[in-house]
């Protein structure tokens, strides 16, 4: 089993909607998590991290973490085209070093 | 922004062959990294490197893999011989202490091809 698990796999919103997907660990070492996105022919690109439970707004985007339940969430409001990428969320223990777990990612998809 | 640079962008070669991958990381960084990506899956830790020594390497990270930063020089990872397998996207990505609430600077990806 994946120590990483997103979902949905793929999702499709209108212009100005809200794009919302999920991420789920089933490793209680992992205590800082990471959404990144990457867009076709690129690498990842770091969005933002979240370490502690609750919400955490940049912008149009907000994620939400759960540490009880080792679920983490992001919400793209007003989403624009430029938004469509494949949106990877990674965790990474409390060691040195930074290895980051990556989930397959969630591919959105802005309609115009 | 900082930007990390690989290059090739694309590499093919015969199974058995030697092959080297090159990344130039973000000038100040000291950490370093190689993921792996096969299409349709997950990205993959293979290995960290700080201060001129491996760190931390993964299952992945099989005997036929090296790597190394000579002074001044590109972050290389190195196969040698390549096998089937080790086709996928090779991401190199840099970070400044490796602390683990950092962000990592990922490359474009160098797409390995073994045939």
């Amino acid at each position: 089993q994946q120590k990483v698990q997103q979902s949905p796999e793929s999702l499709s919103v209108p212009e100005g909607g809200m794009a919302s997907f999920n991420c789920t660990s089933s490793d209680r070492n992992f205590q800082y998590f990471w959404w990144y996105r990457q867009h076709s022919g690129e690498g990842p690109k770091a969005l933002m991290s979240i370490f502690s439970d609750g919400d955490k707004k940049e912008g149009r985007f907000t994620a939400h973490l759960n540490k009880a339940s080792l679920h983490v969430s992001l919400h793209i409001r007003d989403s624009q085209p430029s938004d469509s990428a494949l949106y990877f969320c990674a965790a990474s223990t409390n060691s040195a070093g930074n290895k980051l777990t990556f989930g397959i990612g969630t591919r959105v998809l802005v309609r115009p | 922004g900082p930007k990390v640079l690989q290059i090739p962008s694309h590499q093919i070669i015969d199974m058995g062959q030697m092959v080297t991958l090159n990344c130039d990381p973000v000038s100040n960084h000291l950490y370093f990294y190689w993921y792996k990506q096969i299409l349709g899956q997950q990205m993959e830790f293979l290995v960290n490197f700080y201060n001129g020594k491996v760190m931390e390497k993964s299952k992945l990270f099989k005997d036929q893999f090296s790597v190394e930063r000579p002074d001044g020089s590109y972050f290389t990872l190195k196969i040698q011989p390549t096998a089937l397998e080790d086709s996928a996207v090779y991401f190199c990505a840099s970070s400044v202490t490796g602390g683990s609430n950092e962000r990592l600077f990922f490359g474009h990806g160098t797409k390995l091809s073994v045939l």
